[in-house]
């Protein structure tokens, strides 16, 4: 059974871009959750997907946006990026409720210079 | 005070000591407790979860829960070189489920 896989690994963007994240579920899981994770602030969660629909929402503010498509593979992306964005963004997928036996993919570090 | 608490470490200990891993917490509505191992540059990885006070064992390692203290433990019983890594714990309510995390010990078992 492939994991939960996020694509691309590495990424570098330059401050007031926009960046995509990519993650593809485990198949027949259908709750996808977002998490930004940095050394000063540990693992923190920005949103859950859930049949195509955002079940809940973290504290971040509205240039953190995400969505999911019918085949439950999710994007989040990030408008205007500022320096603090540097982070290793997590997703994790679980088949019901996220935190029943949620399955992480290996992160997006994504640097902003 | 942040709603779940971890000591960040490092934690060194010698191959083959039980270690004892801690996390607190000040919501009492919090119900599923989860502990979650990290090795460098990967992703968490599920450890135990469990949604009751008590033990809950599996292999090496077992989850404690004391609801009346707000006190989660994980302890590793004959510890490994290959379990250096950092830990997280986890806690979430029954109304989001969403998990809120502590920041994670780095726990480092030497040879």
């Amino acid at each position: 059974k492939a994991g939960v896989t996020q694509t691309p690994r590495y990424l570098i963007k330059t401050r007031g871009q926009q960046v995509t994240l990519s993650c593809s579920p485990i198949s027949g899981h259908r709750s996808v959750s977002w998490y930004q994770q940095t050394p000063g602030q540990g693992l923190q969660f920005l949103f859950e997907y859930f049949s195509e629909t955002q079940r809940n929402k973290g504290n971040f503010p509205g240039r953190f946006s995400g969505r999911q498509f019918s085949n439950s593979r999710s994007e989040m992306n990030v408008s205007t990026l500022e320096l603090g964005d540097s982070a290793l963004y997590l997703c994790a997928s679980s088949s019901d409720r996220p935190n029943t036996e949620a399955f992480f993919g290996q992160g997006t570090r994504l640097t902003v210079v | 005070q942040k709603e779940v608490e971890q000591d960040p470490g490092p934690l060194s200990v010698p191959e083959g000591a039980i270690v004892s891993l801690n996390c607190t917490y000040s919501n009492s509505a919090f119900q599923y407790f989860m502990w979650y191992r990290q090795y460098s540059r990967k992703g968490p990885e599920l450890l135990m979860y469990t949604y009751s006070s008590g033990n809950k064992e599996d292999g090496r390692f077992t989850a404690q829960v004391d609801k009346s203290s707000k006190y989660i433990s994980l302890f590793i019983r004959d510890s490994q070189p290959s379990d250096s890594a950092t830990y997280l714990c986890a806690i979430a309510s029954g109304g989001s489920y969403i998990p809120t995390f502590g920041r994670g010990t780095s726990l480092i078992v030497h040879p």
